[in-house]
């Protein structure tokens, strides 16, 4: 079975600081995809980032981009010149090629202070 | 564009009652479906997802059973509530079964 931890519960950082969120998980599987949600005070979950296990390069969108390193099972996001809008508990998942289950850690609270 | 609308918001039911949750997404067709279940802080659970009309596959056994009358439309249901259905629940589309976009929640309380 796929697990996906996230180490850090809380974490905290400067406004235009930079962070980076630590993810990890565990499959056999050669061929997945990860994800990064952001789920802010509203509770709404928003898709921040996706990566394809087939890709080498990480994938960037704006201010949010990934260290995908697939022998070591690590999927890590760094958000840069971070934003009071960025606090929210962030979502690391896996899920499989061609596979409906979609499996989330735990989360991560991140607070971006003024 | 897509949407997707979850009713009601809150919910506060007691123990034994039955329930409905509704999700229903406009802007696309034939979407997979699925319901997650949220603990407070805690990550979420799949419940339940479907590939089409009639298509359920459960993932957790418990309390709780999904349908999905028409191709947009996702029920929860439960015939008799118990304390530890208490969550927060999330509907989310996808198609190509890929990244998943969620609506905004509901949050159910028994009591």
């Amino acid at each position: 079975a796929q697990t996906v931890t996230q180490s850090q519960p809380e974490m905290s950082v400067q406004e235009a600081e930079t962070v980076t969120l630590s993810c990890t998980y565990d499959t056999s599987e050669n061929n997945y995809y990860l994800f990064w949600y952001k789920q802010p005070p509203s509770r709404q979950m928003i898709l921040v980032i996706r990566q394809e296990a087939y890709k080498q390069q990480n994938a960037t969108e704006n201010r949010f981009s990934v260290n995908f390193q697939k022998a070591a099972k690590s999927f890590s996001l760094k958000i840069s010149d971070s934003q009071l809008g960025d606090t929210a508990m962030y979502f690391c998942a896996f899920m499989k090629y061609n596979n409906n289950d979609m499996r989330f850690g735990a989360g991560t609270r991140l607070t971006v202070k003024p | 564009s897509q949407t997707i609308h979850q009713w009601p918001a809150t919910l506060v039911q007691p123990v034994g009652s039955p329930l409905s949750l509704e999700c229903t997404v406009e802007g696309t067709s034939n979407p997979n479906l699925y319901w997650y279940r949220q603990a407070a802080g805690r990550g979420l659970q799949l419940l339940f997802y479907s590939v089409g009309i009639g298509q359920i596959s459960s993932e957790v056994p418990q309390n709780l059973s999904a349908s999905r009358p028409q191709d947009r439309q996702f029920i929860l249901s439960s015939k008799k509530l118990l304390l530890s259905d208490s969550g927060f629940y999330l509907c989310a589309w996808s198609v190509w079964g890929v990244e998943q976009y969620f609506g905004p929640g509901t949050r159910l309380t028994v009591t």
